[in-house]
């Protein structure tokens, strides 16, 4: 049973607009989340976090927003590039060794 | 650092066949993991190490076996391959917590993609 869940398998924006991926948990005892970007034929790389006490945190172009109460957290982009076409997965762990992925969302930045 | 390698890149197997996924990494990391991906759902953890001599299970670990003999190498075996281990599967670790961007931080390699008949 997926505790992680990107429901928009695919997402298309124009160049300089803003993106927004969402993400969605069952889990309350998740106490930390992870945002992931994956190109073809490479491994996920790590992008941007947040912790449950939080509920945004910035870095550069990229924002996190939780909502714990309706256990759902998105990512925002702005300005989308055409280098931001990708695989963005979520993430979120209760502390321990292990990570829950979503699914994946497909990026694709319009130029 | 070539960072987090893994080999091979494709593989085909038949049911019933053993094989030995590879992974190394050259950072001294002492965390690493092993995630299959599949159609529909997301990385799944099949299992991680801590450090050499110690691995433990993680959310799928049946039909695999690991070993961590060394800090660099985390080999993953299947032992007897079957249709549903056909799968992308990543290997990653992670650096020790003061060169960490974040507590949760992997690193990961590029994938191997394994198709069982």
């Amino acid at each position: 049973d997926q505790q992680v869940k990107q429901n928009s398998p695919s997402l298309s924006v124009q160049e300089g607009r803003i993106s927004i991926l969402n993400c969605d948990y069952t889990n309350s005892m998740f106490d930390y989340f992870l945002w992931y970007k994956k190109y073809p034929a490479e491994g996920p790389t790590f992008l941007i976090s947040i912790s449950s006490i939080k509920d945004k945190n910035e870095d550069g172009r990229f924002t996190v927003f939780l909502n714990k109460s309706a256990k759902h957290l998105s990512l925002h982009i702005v300005p989308s590039q055409p280098g931001d076409s990708a695989v963005y997965f979520c993430a979120a762990t209760t502390g321990a060794n292990n990570l829950f992925f979503g699914t994946g969302t497909r990026l694709t930045v319009i130029p | 650092n070539a960072g987090v390698t893994q080999t091979p890149k494709f593989q085909v197997l038949k049911t019933g066949q053993s094989m030995t996924l590879q992974c190394a990494q050259d950072m001294n990391h002492e965390y690493m993991s092993w995630y299959r991906q599949d159609p529909g759902m997301g990385l799944r953890l099949i299992h991680y190490s801590v450090g050499a001599g110690i691995t433990d299970q993680g959310e799928v670990p049946n039909g695999y076996n690991v070993s961590r003999s060394t800090t660099e190498d985390f080999p993953l075996r299947l032992l007897s391959a079957a249709p549903s281990q056909t799968s992308v599967y990543f290997c990653a670790s992670r650096p020790p917590k003061e060169a960490r961007r974040d507590p949760y931080e992997q690193y990961f390699g590029p994938g191997t993609r394994l198709t069982v008949t």
